[in-house]
């Protein structure tokens, strides 16, 4: 089925700290993996994509890892700064690849 | 601002009743879905069209419908409302239809039923 876990649900570091979110997805097809952030009452924005032919993609302090093996890809965020607090979404393929389907969300909260 | 517009931002009807929610996707894209978010729920997806079909469909009600015109707006018709209905509703659009293209998400419709 279509299923993508995503932990943890919330998430509280102090600004400056690393913060890592980690989705695991049930398709080893799935090809292209998004990361939105949702900022309160905002629509939800892409902030960084990985696709299935490389392992590790990086945009300043965000990160995304992939291992295919163990179908899981993660989000990692550097130097937290208070502005990083939102939910954050992960997503994949759904099956046929026509559309996406979203992880729960995780609640990041930076403390300053 | 994604390019992608929806209104009206804010509805609010009664048990019941029925409503229409409008999708403006981004000039170009071709493809418009459509996701409900409850109170601290993840984005549920609805529907895609695209280029005037549908393309998928996920958990949608019977009492909820969609449709894409000609020139490429979508609409999504929610009928019989109940309480629970009450969500926001967001639309996203992409270039073409398949899930590894990137979605631009518009600023939601929230909708309350009372």
């Amino acid at each position: 089925g279509e299923n993508v876990e995503q932990h943890p649900s919330t998430l509280s570091v102090q600004e400056g700290d690393s913060a890592v979110i980690k989705c695991t997805y049930s398709d080893s097809a799935s090809n292209y993996f998004p990361w939105y952030k949702q900022e309160l009452g905002k629509r939800p924005q892409l902030i960084i994509d990985i696709r299935s032919n490389v392992g590790e993609k990086k945009d300043q302090r965000i990160a995304v890892t992939l291992n295919k093996t163990a179908k899981h890809f993660s989000l990692h965020i550097t130097e937290t700064q208070p502005e990083d607090s939102a939910v954050y979404f992960c997503a994949e393929p759904g099956r046929g690849f026509q559309k996406l389907v979203f992880g729960t969300g995780t609640r990041l909260l930076v403390s300053p | 601002d994604s390019g992608v517009t929806q209104t009206p931002k804010h509805l609010i009807t009664a048990t019941g009743q029925r409503v229409t929610l409008r999708c403006s996707p981004r000039s170009g894209d071709l493809s418009v879905y459509w996701y409900q978010q409850s109170l601290d729920q993840g984005l549920q997806f609805l529907i895609q069209y695209y280029n005037g079909e549908e393309r998928a469909k996920g958990n949608i009600l019977e009492r909820f419908s969609a449709q894409q015109f000609p020139d490429l707006h979508s609409e999504l018709n929610l009928s019989s409302l109940e309480l629970g209905d009450s969500a926001l509703y967001f639309c996203a659009s992409s270039l073409m239809g398949q899930g590894y293209n990137e979605q631009f998400f518009g600023p939601g419709t929230r909708l309350t039923v009372l």
